[in-house]
């Protein structure tokens, strides 16, 4: 079984534009969240999706939205990207295992560098 | 909000034993993984500890302390593709799906 897919692996955006980020999550799996990682840093928690429904936010401004497509992919959108946006933005697909466990998997990532 | 402390860097000899430790301040507790990170790679899941108590797997085992805020690593055997990041993360008791990083330990095994 393919595991989390991510799209484009490397991307360069001059400050003030708009990137979209692409995830395609494992087979099978309904949730979808997204994690910022600069360097040097742990992830920090942008969003979670469900069933197409957002169902967590993490402290990002109101540039950052996403979406989770009926496929269960998802969409990452920066608005008016700034210099601090530079960072490895990260896909988990996950599933419940059994009560109160389940699986995350994180995707390769894709690593955005805006100049 | 969350709290999460773990060591920056760390340094072993390969064959030797390394633990990580962790501690967390939570406004809810709902369990505690483990990531190992090679260099511009994904985390990777390691451990997941939810009870106080050890969980052992091969060469990793992982430590839990509820009352004190606390979670320990252990590497054991240590082999030279051990080198990587070690993240520490508590999941939220809002979202299950929410995870809260430490900010890594970089583990260097030299030979």
């Amino acid at each position: 079984d393919a595991g989390v897919t991510q799209s484009p692996t490397h991307l360069i955006k001059t400050r003030g534009q708009h990137v979209t980020l692409r995830c395609s999550p494992i087979s099978g799996h309904k949730s979808v969240s997204w994690y910022q990682q600069v360097l040097g840093q742990g992830p920090q928690f942008i969003f979670q999706y469900y069933e197409k429904e957002e169902r967590g936010r993490g402290n990002f401004p109101d540039r950052f939205s996403a979406r989770q497509f009926p496929n269960y992919s998802s969409e990452l959108n920066v608005n008016a990207l700034l210099l601090g946006d530079s960072a490895l933005y990260l896909c988990a697909s996950s599933r419940p295992v059994s009560f109160g466990l389940y699986e995350q998997y994180f995707g390769p990532g894709t690593r955005l560098t805006v100049t | 909000g969350q709290n999460i402390d773990q060591p920056t860097e760390m340094t072993a000899t390969e064959g030797a034993i390394v633990q990580i430790n962790c501690t967390y301040q939570t406004s809810g507790f709902n369990g505690l993984f483990w990531y190992q990170q090679h260099a511009g790679e994904a985390p990777t899941f390691l451990s997941y500890n939810v009870l106080d108590g050890l969980e052992e797997k091969g060469r990793f085992s992982s430590f839990l302390s509820r009352s004190k805020g606390y979670s320990y690593l252990l590497l054991k055997e240590l082999q030279m593709k051990d080198s990587a990041s070690y993240l520490c993360a508590v999941r939220s008791l809002s979202n299950d799906y929410k995870l809260s990083f430490g900010a890594g330990t970089t583990v260097t095994v030299r030979a």
